[in-house]
């Protein structure tokens, strides 16, 4: 158990529909990752939060959202799913802003849009 | 756009072998180098975290070295084991924007 927890594992869903994929950081970690991995390709870097703030945006798409809370837990929205967005959707986290240790990743979601 | 580049994109080889990979990363505006370990059904482990010219870092039989200037890290495998099985990720952070960008990997097949 790496200590970033995601739900669900697994996601099965129809076109047009909106789903959200939640990520609980390793204790004490501050900055939340979203990554996407589609068929045949490498991590795609979507979106950066650090203590409940936006840090970063890659190419997420305008259909994507995502949020940190209070709690620091993440949640990453997705809407009007196409046949397209059918991925594993990885979190990571890391400590703090200035400091590298090296991300922590969970387990991901398989989003498989049908 | 900023590429890392990853090679070879997989490999083959027997059990005892020792291997290596490369990571290319654009060579201006370097911050950190990361190498992770990704098994299959499993999530990315982190190995190394580099950010100096010149750094080597070591964790049993794996090892990695860092030339910022011309932009590439290096990782080697001593004496490979089934269970080293995986793919190797390297990942480049331009700077302090704490955004890693992923290569595609290098999937390592060690055979007994």
């Amino acid at each position: 158990d790496s200590g970033v927890t995601q739900t669900p594992k697994h996601l099965i869903t129809a076109t047009g529909q909106r789903v959200t994929l939640r990520c609980s950081p390793r204790s004490g970690d501050l900055s939340v990752y979203w990554y996407q991995q589609s068929l045949d390709q490498g991590l795609q870097f979507l979106i950066q939060y650090y203590n409940g703030e936006e840090r970063a945006k890659g190419n997420i798409l305008e259909r994507f959202s995502a949020q940190q809370f209070p709690d620091l837990h993440s949640e990453l929205n997705l809407s009007s799913l196409e046949l397209g967005d059918s991925a594993l959707y990885f979190c990571a986290s890391s400590q703090r802003l200035g400091e590298d240790y090296g991300y922590t990743f969970g387990s991901g979601t398989r989003l498989t849009v049908v | 756009i900023l590429n890392v580049e990853q090679s070879p994109q997989s490999l083959h080889v027997q059990e005892g072998d020792s291997t290596n990979f490369t990571c290319s990363f654009p060579s201006s505006n370097f911050y950190a180098l990361h190498w992770y370990r990704w098994e299959t059904a499993k999530s990315p482990e982190a190995l190394f975290v580099m950010t100096l010219n010149g750094d080597e870092k070591k964790k049993g039989r794996i090892s990695a070295t860092l030339n910022t200037k011309e932009g590439y890290s290096y990782l080697y495998i001593k004496g490979s084991q089934p269970e080293d099985s995986a793919t190797y990720l390297c990942a480049f952070k331009v700077d302090s924007s704490y955004k890693l960008i992923f290569g595609s990997g290098t999937r390592l097949l060690v055979r007994p």
